[in-house]
């Protein structure tokens, strides 16, 4: 079975503090995503790397930035964390760059900026 | 314009009904489909995909219609454990995909 494991399941965070989110999955998927999840809004991607040290802007990449050294492992980092980005982030994983490869997500991290 | 839009529900039917929704989708090149099925706090799962000729996994049943644009899903016989919110989900033409928001189903006893 595909696992996908992220950090943590809920945070609490201070306005303008950076924040660091961690993804790791253990299938040797080439694909990594990060989506937020807002009530009404359905799941709205963020960042994607197709390789290691590669990335791409998705949906809504502004306040946000990404780092993948390994294959495993893919990082969302809030620079300086807003109130509006108080959110359910959630990170996914698929084989090969085809649209018909099933996304295999984490548990969710919840993050709350006070 | 949403790229996918689903009625959010939410669908109270008691345990052994028939329960039917769509979704709808803006981009006519999109080439893949998928309904995702997401529990209450818990991350989404695939549930199936949608081929065009229709296609059925047990008690779930799922059509695309590309003339019109939509996706439906039917659930036959209804269980307690059908309770979920079902995400509809459609590919851009590239290997990112396109969330609903989400119709929530829930089955009384």
């Amino acid at each position: 079975d595909v696992k996908v494991t992220q950090s943590s399941r809920y945070l609490v965070k201070r306005t303008g503090e950076k924040v660091f989110l961690e993804c790791v999955q253990d299938m040797d998927h080439e694909n990594m995503f990060w989506y937020r999840q807002d009530p009404g809004l359905g799941l709205r991607l963020i960042y994607f790397s197709y390789d290691v040290k590669m990335k791409e802007k998705g949906d809504i990449p502004e306040g946000y930035s990404v780092s993948r050294e390994k294959k495993e492992r893919f990082s969302l980092i809030l620079e300086s964390a807003s109130t509006n980005q108080t959110s359910m982030y959630l990170c996914a994983s698929s084989l090969g760059t085809s649209s018909y490869n099933e996304q295999f997500f984490g548990p969710g991290t919840r993050l709350t900026v006070l | 314009r949403k790229e996918v839009e689903q009625d959010p529900g939410p669908f109270n039917v008691p345990e052994g009904a028939t329960v039917a929704f769509n979704c709808t989708y803006s981009n006519s090149a999109s080439q893949s489909f998928f309904w995702y099925r997401q529990d209450c706090r818990k991350e989404p799962k695939l549930l199936m995909s949608v081929y065009s000729s229709g296609n059925e996994d047990g008690r779930f049943t799922a059509q695309l219609n590309r003339a019109s644009q939509y996706i439906s899903l039917l659930i036959r016989d209804s269980k307690l454990s059908d309770s979920a919110t079902y995400l509809c989900v459609v590919s851009r033409g590239d290997y990112k995909l396109s969330f609903g928001a989400g119709t929530t189903v829930t089955v009384r006893a």
